[in-house]
């Protein structure tokens, strides 16, 4: 198993242009999330989707889209890049127990410049 | 919204020297979390912790759930160079919140040879 994956490790974007950063993992998880990680802040939710066709909110989503049209895939947009967006973005999945979700695995990250 | 404060910030430790961290809440979680993160890398999990007043240990990790729900600590025994890093602690609370971790500003552990 590859785990969760991560693409690309670093980007560089100019204010104003859109992306989408790809996560995919082969456990089939049913749980897939994504973070923001800044200096001092630690771990930030962004979205999160307990299921193919299912996503919601976290603590921090504005300026961000996702979608979940397969188990194994969870893609983050960014519509307009902002240099507050500037951070390394972290994916992870798990799996859903009952009514609670298992240890959550993260990818490598990917570092995000916005000029 | 939940709030972790995580404490010390930083440490710089001599090799062999024995570690503790701890997080504390203002709400109530029902898993706690501890992490660590080396540069340029994901967190990767190092224990979990279910149930109110667990003690959990992973080689010469320790760790425990708060009787009180709001607070976790982690111990780290004869500290080695290795365990350089970034630890987390992570809070998840149950029901409609399932899934959702809420982090510590993480620790910083810097262990000098």
């Amino acid at each position: 198993n590859a785990g969760v994956t991560q693409t690309p490790k670093f980007q560089v974007l100019k204010t104003g242009q859109s992306m989408t950063l790809q996560c995919a993992q082969d456990m089939n998880h049913e749980y897939m999330s994504w973070y923001r990680q800044d200096p001092g802040m630690g771990l930030r939710l962004i979205h999160y989707s307990v299921g193919a066709g299912i996503t919601d909110q976290g603590e921090v989503p504005n300026g961000y889209n996702v979608s979940r049209s397969t188990t194994e895939d969870f893609p983050l947009r960014l519509l307009s890049a902002a240099p507050s967006q500037t951070s390394v973005y972290f994916c992870a999945s798990s799996y859903v127990l009952g009514g609670s979700t298992d240890t959550q695995y993260f990818g490598p990250g990917t570092r995000l410049t916005v000029l | 919204g939940q709030q972790l404060n995580q404490s010390p910030q930083s440490m710089f430790i001599q090799e062999g020297e024995d570690v503790s961290m701890n997080c504390t809440s203002s709400s109530i979680f029902n898993t706690w979390l501890w992490y660590k993160q080396d540069p340029g890398e994901g967190p990767v999990l190092l224990i979990a912790l279910y149930k109110a007043g667990e003690l959990t240990s992973n080689g010469r990790l320790t760790a425990q759930f708060g009787i009180t729900r709001k607070d976790s600590f982690l111990n780290i025994s004869a500290s080695i160079p290795s365990d350089v890093g970034i630890y987390f602690c992570a809070g998840q609370s149950g029901g409609t919140s399932y899934g959702k971790l809420t982090f510590g500003q993480g620790t910083i552990l810097t262990v000098h040879p």
